[in-house]
C-alpha cells in the first residue's frame, strides 16, 4: 500500500529547544495531512489538519504558534514543536488519505509515529 | 462530543484462544468505523473497515461487526497467536452532514496472547 515515512522515530531533547518532524507521503502525493498526538494510555487525539500550500486548521486548544505545520510540497509536511516542554513529551504520527492510485475514500495512511521526550 | 471507549484496557490470553474486544461510541452518526493494530514504534496498522450501513466485516481470522443504533462494535479474533500481541484501536469516523476525514479514537486495547 501507499506508505508515509516519518522521522525522527525517537527524539530525546532539553527543554525549551525546538523538534521538527517530518512525514513524507511515498507514491503518492498528500494534499491533506492530519497530526496525531498521544499521551501514555490515552487516545490519539487529532491536533492539526494541513493541506498543502495553505495554513493548517488547528483543533481547540492546541497552540498554533507552540506547534508550527508546514506543508509545503505535495510529499512533505512538518510538525515543529517550538521551545518544548517536558509536558510536551508525548507520540505524535501523522496521517493521509490516499490520492492518485491510491486514492480512496475510506482509508488513511499512517506514518509510523515519533515519541518526543523532553527532560 | 462524540467519544469512543475500549473495553478492557488490557487483556492477556493463553495462545490459542478465541477473544472478543469492544468498542463503544455515543455518537450514532459515523461514516464508518476502523479497527487498527499499534505495534510499538511501527505506528497504525487498519485491519478492518465498517461502513455504516454495514453489520460486519472480515478478514482471516479477524471478524468486526458494528451495530450503529447501539453504538457498539466488537473485533473478533480466533485461535489467537503470540504475534496477535499489540494494541488495538477503534475509531470512528463522524459524518457531520458529510463524511469527515478526522477520525476519533478509543483508548485501545493492549493484547498480550501467551505462548
Amino acid at each position: 500500500g501507499a506508505v508515509v515515512s516519518q522521522h525522527p522515530s525517537w527524539v530525546i531533547c532539553k527543554s525549551g529547544t525546538s523538534v521538527k518532524i517530518e512525514c513524507r507521503s511515498l507514491d503518492f502525493q498528500a494534499t491533506t495531512m492530519f497530526w496525531y498526538r498521544q499521551f501514555p494510555k490515552q487516545s490519539l487525539m487529532l491536533m492539526a489538519t494541513s493541506n498543502e500550500g495553505s495554513k493548517a486548521t488547528y483543533e481547540q486548544g492546541v497552540e498554533k504558534d507552540k506547534f508550527l505545520i508546514n506543508h509545503a510540497s505535495l510529499t512533505l509536511s512538518t510538525l515543529t514543536v517550538t521551545s518544548a516542554h517536558p509536558e510536551d513529551s508525548s507520540f505524535y504520527i501523522c496521517s493521509a488519505p490516499g490520492t492518485g492510485n491510491w486514492a480512496t475514500n475510506e482509508k488513511l495512511f499512517f506514518g509510523s509515529g515519533t515519541q518526543l521526550s523532553v527532560l | 462530543k462524540q467519544e469512543v471507549t475500549q473495553i478492557p484496557a488490557a487483556l492477556s490470553v493463553p495462545e490459542g484462544e478465541n477473544l472478543v474486544l469492544n468498542c463503544s461510541f455515543t455518537d450514532s452518526a459515523i461514516y464508518n468505523l476502523q479497527w487498527f493494530r499499534q505495534d510499538p514504534g511501527k505506528g497504525l496498522t487498519s485491519l478492518l473497515l465498517i461502513q455504516s450501513s454495514q453489520r460486519e466485516q472480515t478478514s482471516g481470522r479477524l471478524n468486526a461487526s458494528l451495530d450503529k443504533s447501539s453504538g457498539r462494535s466488537t473485533l473478533y479474533i480466533a485461535a489467537s497467536q503470540p504475534g496477535d500481541s499489540a494494541t488495538y484501536l477503534c475509531a470512528v469516523r463522524p459524518n457531520y452532514g458529510g463524511a469527515t476525514n478526522k477520525l476519533i479514537f478509543g483508548t485501545g486495547t493492549l493484547l498480550a496472547v501467551q505462548p
